[in-house]
């Protein structure tokens, strides 16, 4: 069965530290690859996807991902963390043709020490 | 333009009774998915509907249903609620046919708590 791992349930960095969200992934077949943040009591908003234009992928707030197909990994970084940045962070893929079902990871909560 | 809605926000079910929560797309979207997020499961697909037709379904009991309507709103139903459905239940709108690159646009989601 195709599936997502994120490895570390909780990161903690420093306020103007690198971030680094780890994510990889199982599929047969060249898969679609996203990333999602949640905030406290909110849904789930897009930050970046993958869908084979480009390997490096920039997103909103400053983040990107680079998908590495030989290492099956999608990992998410931004440069700088911000207070602000402090969520919850799934890694999501797609791979269905004609259906718009997702296969999320187990979702990373991400803690920003001032 | 509105993103997806959900109603109602919170809801308190006792066991054993039946719920209805509704999602109301982005104008112009019409594929609407439904997902349960649990802390012990994480995210969950639940189903998948276009054009009032269910064209995916997750690994769920019968328990769970739902519907699209001709304005592609939809609804799900949770029949004999059980503890362990109480979660948080997100809806996403996409805009287009059957792209699985499409980007899911998701509600705020409904709060359901089993006593």
């Amino acid at each position: 069965a195709q599936s997502v791992t994120q490895l570390g349930s909780h990161v903690s960095v420093s306020e103007g530290a690198l971030v680094l969200l780890r994510c990889n992934y199982s599929s047969s077949v060249p898969p679609y690859l996203f990333w999602y943040v949640q905030y406290p009591n909110q849904g789930l908003q897009l930050l970046l996807k993958y869908t084979s234009a480009a390997t490096l992928v920039k997103g909103i707030n400053g983040f990107e991902a680079e998908f590495k197909k030989s290492e099956t990994s999608f990992h998410l970084t931004k440069p700088s963390a911000h207070m602000s940045d402090a969520a919850e962070y799934f890694c999501a893929v797609s791979w269905v043709q004609g259906a718009q079902k997702l296969v999320f990871g187990q979702g990373t909560r991400l803690t920003i020490n001032p | 333009k509105a993103g997806v809605t959900q109603t109602p926000r919170y809801l308190i079910k006792t066991r054993g009774q039946q719920v209805t929560l509704s999602c109301s797309p982005i104008s112009g979207h019409r594929s609407v998915s439904w997902y349960q997020q649990t802390p012990g499961q994480g995210l969950q697909f639940l189903f998948e509907y276009f054009s009032e037709t269910q064209r995916n379904k997750g690994n769920f009991p019968g328990r769970f249903s739902g519907r699209q309507f001709s304005n592609s709103r939809s609804e799900m139903n949770v029949s004999t609620l059980e503890l362990g459905d109480s979660a948080l239940y997100l809806c996403a709108s996409s805009p287009q046919a059957g792209g699985y690159t499409d980007t899911q646009y998701f509600g705020p989601g409904t709060r359901l708590t089993v006593l």
